[in-house]
């Protein structure tokens, strides 16, 4: 079965320095893999996605993320971090039928200024 | 051009009530899912619908309905309330829906309801 995997559950960085956000996924054929993003009270705002092509995809407000299939990761990076970075952040896998997505358990970022 | 809303956006229940959500996607989407997310986790897929009809379900209990009407809005019907009902509850809405294939949704910024 499908699955997502976010070690990370609570993340805490200094203002200006990078990020990385580690995503785990269970599929068996080439997935589609996405990251969200969700401020408190909003809904979730995608940052990026893989669909198939460059394994290095760029997103909105200066994310990118890796997708590597040899150890099935999708892992987010931002090279400086702001404190409007501050979120709840989300990894989540194309199930294959009709639309439906799999979300990780998220990874809640905090900025130190 | 108006993003996925939803209303109401905070709303309490009491055990064994019965709660209506409700969704309205971007104009000219025809395609609807719900989305739970329960405190501390990620959204749970709920159901799809499109063109007015069940597409898919989650692993939810027959408490759980849904509906989508001719403009393509759609309500979210749970009865018989649990305490562990208590969560956000997420609209998205995506242009049309391709079987296998992916569309990309758009979600709202959801319904928080609260069963005490």
């Amino acid at each position: 079965a499908q699955s997502v995997t976010q070690p990370d559950i609570h993340i805490t960085v200094s203002e200006g320095a990078s990020l990385e956000l580690r995503c785990n996924y269970s599929y068996g054929a080439t997935p589609y893999l996405f990251w969200y993003v969700q401020s408190p009270g909003q809904g979730l705002q995608l940052l990026l996605k893989y669909f198939s092509g460059d394994t290095l995809v760029q997103g909105i407000k200066g994310f990118e993320a890796e997708f590597k299939r040899s150890q099935s990761s999708f892992n987010l990076r931002k090279p400086s971090v702001h404190w409007s970075d501050a979120a709840e952040y989300f990894c989540a896998v194309f199930s294959g039928g009709y639309n439906k997505l799999i979300f990780g358990a998220g990874t809640r970022l905090a900025v130190h200024p | 051009d108006a993003g996925v809303t939803q209303s109401p956006t905070h709303l309490i229940k009491t055990r064994g009530q019965q709660v209506t959500l409700r969704c309205s996607p971007i104009s000219g989407h025809k395609s609807v899912s719900w989305y739970q997310q329960v405190l501390g986790q990620g959204p749970q897929f709920i159901f799809q619908y499109y063109e007015k009809e069940e597409r898919g379900r989650g692993n939810f209990p027959d408490r759980f309905s849904a509906r989508q009407f001719p403009n393509y809005s759609s309500e979210l019907n749970v009865n018989a309330l649990l305490l562990g009902d208590s969560a956000l509850y997420l609209c998205a809405s995506s242009p049309s829906l391709r079987d296998g294939g992916y569309n990309e949704q758009f979600f709202g910024p959801g319904t928080r309801l609260t069963v005490l």
